[in-house]
């Protein structure tokens, strides 16, 4: 079956510090991964997204290379700021599948 | 663009009293989904539909109801409202399911409490 494994949080972290929030997945065929980031008291938008085996989607300084050996795809951020807390979520899109398929989500707070 | 609206953003219902969450988009978009999302929780599916006139439970369809009469509106309907339905309701849609079409568009969510 398709399903995500996301982190647990939540996850707290000084500003300008390393982030890393594993994920892993399975899936039927050749899936589409994706990370949402969920901002306080909003609806999901999609931070990233990569296609097929050893693309990097990359956006507003996030990064996630989907690797299908490990079946991961890891977001990273070299130096997180107070404006990137929020609510993190990965999810697949399985080949023939009608729906996503969504992690639970990582909390990261980011103080100053 | 307005994308994916829904109204209301917040409604407080009593037990047993029923209400209807109103989702449209503008996108031209096939594929519309409702999710729920419960304090410190994921997304769960409730309903998702690929087109007109076509519907399909998802994970947690117990409770609701859903009706797609125009590719644009997709409204979900909660009957008798119990306090197990309190959550943040998300409509989202996207144009297909295919590479390329894949990425899911969101609503900014209706806070719903039922006391």
């Amino acid at each position: 079956g398709n399903s995500v494994t996301q982190m647990e949080g939540p996850v707290t972290l000084s500003e300008e510090a390393f982030l890393t929030i594993n994920c892993t997945y399975t899936a039927t065929g050749y899936p589409s991964l994706f990370w949402y980031v969920q901002y306080p008291g909003e609806g999901l938008q999609l931070l990233l997204k990569a296609t097929k085996a050893d693309d990097k989607g990359s956006n507003k300084g996030f990064e996630a290379t989907y690797r299908k050996e490990t079946t991961s795809f890891h977001l990273e951020k070299g130096s997180v700021q107070v404006s990137d807390s929020a609510v993190y979520f990965c999810a697949l899109s399985a080949t023939g599948a009608n729906n996503l398929f969504f992690g639970t989500g990582t909390r990261l707070t980011v103080i100053p | 663009n307005a994308g994916v609206t829904q109204t209301p953003k917040f409604r407080i219902l009593k037990i047993g009293q029923s209400m209807t969450l109103q989702c449209t988009q503008d996108m031209n978009h096939n594929y519309m989904y409702w999710y729920r999302q419960d304090p410190g929780m994921g997304l769960k599916l409730i309903y998702y539909s690929v087109g007109a006139g076509i519907t399909d439970k998802g994970e947690v369809p117990n409770g609701y109801n859903v009706s797609r009469s125009t590719t644009e509106d997709f409204p979900l309907r909660l009957e008798l409202a119990a306090p197990s339905q309190t959550s943040v309701y998300f409509c989202a849609s996207r144009r297909g399911r295919d590479r390329g079409n894949e990425k899911l568009f969101f609503g900014s969510g209706t806070q719903l409490s039922v006391l």
